[in-house]
C-alpha cells in the first residue's frame, strides 16, 4: 500500500519552460513533505521542504506547494535547466518526538531538453 | 564538507556468501539510516540508529540481514548468506537533529 505516489514515471520540459512535478498522499498524519533530487550513480539530495502549516515554500527556481484538503504536494521548477534533469522524489513524514521515517515515492524523472 | 561516505560503491558476488556494505556518516550527526532501493519497491528504509542505538529495524527483510552502529562514525550492513533477491542499490543516509538527511552515493549489489 503506497502512502505516497508519484504517479508520472516521466516528464520531458523544453529548457526555460516550467517543470511540474506532482505527488499524492493518502495518510493524513503527514505533516512534512521533501523533495529529493537524484542523478544517476549518486545518492538522492535534498532540495526544499514544506510543512502541513504552509501552502508554499520557494526557494530560488524551486517552488513547493502543498493542498492539504486534496493530500496532494507539487513542485514547480521555473525555469527549466538542462542540469535539473534528474529523479526527483517525493517524500512525507509524522513529525514530533521521535519522528524518522520517510517514506518516498517512486520518483519522477525529468528530462530538460535544451 | 564530507558527506556520507559509502563503500564499496558496487559489489557483485555469488550467492551463499557474506556481503559487508560500510558506511561514515558526516560527522556530528547524530542519526544514520540504511535504505535498499529497486525497482519494484522504491526506496525503503531498513533501519534507524540513533546516537549509535538501533531504534528501529522493523524494515530489515530477513534474519540475513545485520546491522551495526559500534561508534558514531562508521555502521555496517553485512548480508549472511546473500541471495539473488537482495541485489539492489543500498544507500545509507544521516542527519542531525530533525534536518533533512543526507544521502551516501549508494553500494550497487549483485548477486549472482
Amino acid at each position: 500500500d503506497q502512502q505516497v505516489k508519484q504517479n508520472s514515471p516521466s516528464l520531458s520540459v523544453q529548457e526555460g519552460r516550467i517543470s511540474i512535478l506532482n505527488c499524492d498522499y493518502t495518510n493524513s498524519m503527514f505533516d512534512y513533505f521533501l523533495w529529493y533530487k537524484k542523478y544517476p550513480a549518486e545518492g538522492p539530495t535534498f532540495l526544499i521542504s514544506i510543512s502541513s502549516i504552509k501552502d508554499k515554500n520557494e526557494d530560488g527556481r524551486f517552488t513547493v506547494f502543498l493542498n492539504k484538503s486534496a493530500k496532494h504536494l507539487s513542485l514547480h521548477i521555473v525555469p527549466s535547466q538542462p542540469g535539473d534533469s534528474a529523479v526527483y522524489f517525493c517524500a512525507a513524514t509524522v513529525t514530533g518526538a521521535g519522528s524518522y521515517q520517510l517514506t518516498f515515492g517512486k520518483g519522477t524523472k525529468l528530462s530538460v531538453i535544451p | 564538507d564530507a558527506g556520507v561516505i559509502q563503500s564499496p560503491r558496487h559489489e557483485v558476488t555469488e550467492m551463499g556468501q557474506e556481503v559487508t556494505l560500510r558506511c561514515k556518516p558526516i560527522s556530528g550527526h547524530n542519526s544514520l539510516f540504511w535504505y535498499r532501493q529497486t525497482m519494484m519497491r522504491g526506496l525503503e528504509l531498513l533501519i534507524y540508529f540513533n546516537n549509535n542505538v538501533p531504534i528501529d529495524d522493523s524494515g530489515m527483510p530477513e534474519d540475513r540481514f545485520s546491522a551495526k552502529m559500534p561508534n558514531a562514525s562508521f555502521s555496517t550492513l553485512k548480508i549472511q548468506p546473500s541471495e539473488p533477491r537482495d541485489s539492489a542499490v543500498y544507500f545509507c543516509a544521516s542527519r542531525q537533529g530533525a534536518q533533512p538527511q543526507h544521502f551516501g552515493d549508494g553500494t550497487r549489489l549483485s548477486i549472482l
